[in-house]
């Protein structure tokens, strides 16, 4: 069965600090890859998702990933975090069974002012 | 809103209660999924349909009884609850075909405690 590595549980960074959160999965095959982020009480909502082509996706809130299909992984990046950014993120693949999702557990991030 | 309301919002219910909660999607989405969230562990997949029909059961207990009675609504049906069950109940939606899932719009879940 596919599988999501986020290795990364708690993330804490200074505001302007640049973000990496790492993202992992485990499947030979074609792949569809996503970023959702979870702001304190409020629903998980899409960050941005990766089909095919560019393997450089932007998504909201300046907020980008890379495909690297070497290596697995979708790691999830932005430039200069801000304190509105502390939430907890989750990747998720969509592998083989195209009815559902396999997330990671998660990456909290913690920006202090 | 997100497209996928979830009703109620929060819920305190005795172990020999039973209750019920509700998913309605505004999307046209042919995919729709219950999830669980409980603290410190990572989302747990409970139950899948695709166009009405149940495709995925993850070992859930039957003490949490599905229902999708058209493409739009999804129900979770609760009874005989344990206080390990209290944890937030996600529903989300998708649009699928033969080789892709589209993504997942999520309701912002049903608290819900077990007393």
């Amino acid at each position: 069965a596919q599988s999501v590595s986020q290795h990364n549980h708690h993330v804490i960074l200074s505001e302007a600090a640049s973000l990496e959160l790492g993202c992992n999965y485990s499947y030979g095959g074609t792949v569809n890859l996503f970023w959702y982020v979870q702001y304190p009480g409020q629903h998980l909502q899409l960050l941005l998702k990766y089909f095919s082509g560019d393997p450089l996706v932007k998504g909201i809130k300046g907020f980008e990933a890379e495909f690297i299909k070497s290596k697995f992984s979708f790691n999830l990046r932005k430039p200069s975090v801000q304190w509105s950014d502390t939430a907890e993120y989750f990747c998720a693949v969509n592998t083989g069974t195209a009815s559902k999702l396999t997330f990671g557990t998660g990456t909290r991030l913690q920006v202090t002012l | 809103e997100t497209g996928v309301t979830q009703t109620p919002r929060h819920l305190v219910m005795g172990m020999t209660n039973k209750k019920s909660l509700k998913c309605e999607q505004h999307l046209g989405h042919n995919a729709m999924y219950w999830y669980k969230q409980s603290a410190k562990k990572p989302l747990e997949l409970m139950f899948v349909y695709n166009f009405k029909e149940q495709t995925e059961n993850n070992s859930v207990p039957s003490r949490f009884s599905p229902e999708c009675p058209n493409s739009s609504h999804l129900f979770l049906h609760l009874h005989t609850l344990q206080p390990e069950d209290s944890a937030l109940y996600l529903c989300a939606s998708s649009q699928v075909d033969r080789v892709s899932n589209y993504g997942y719009t999520f309701g912002s879940g049903t608290r819900l405690t077990v007393v």
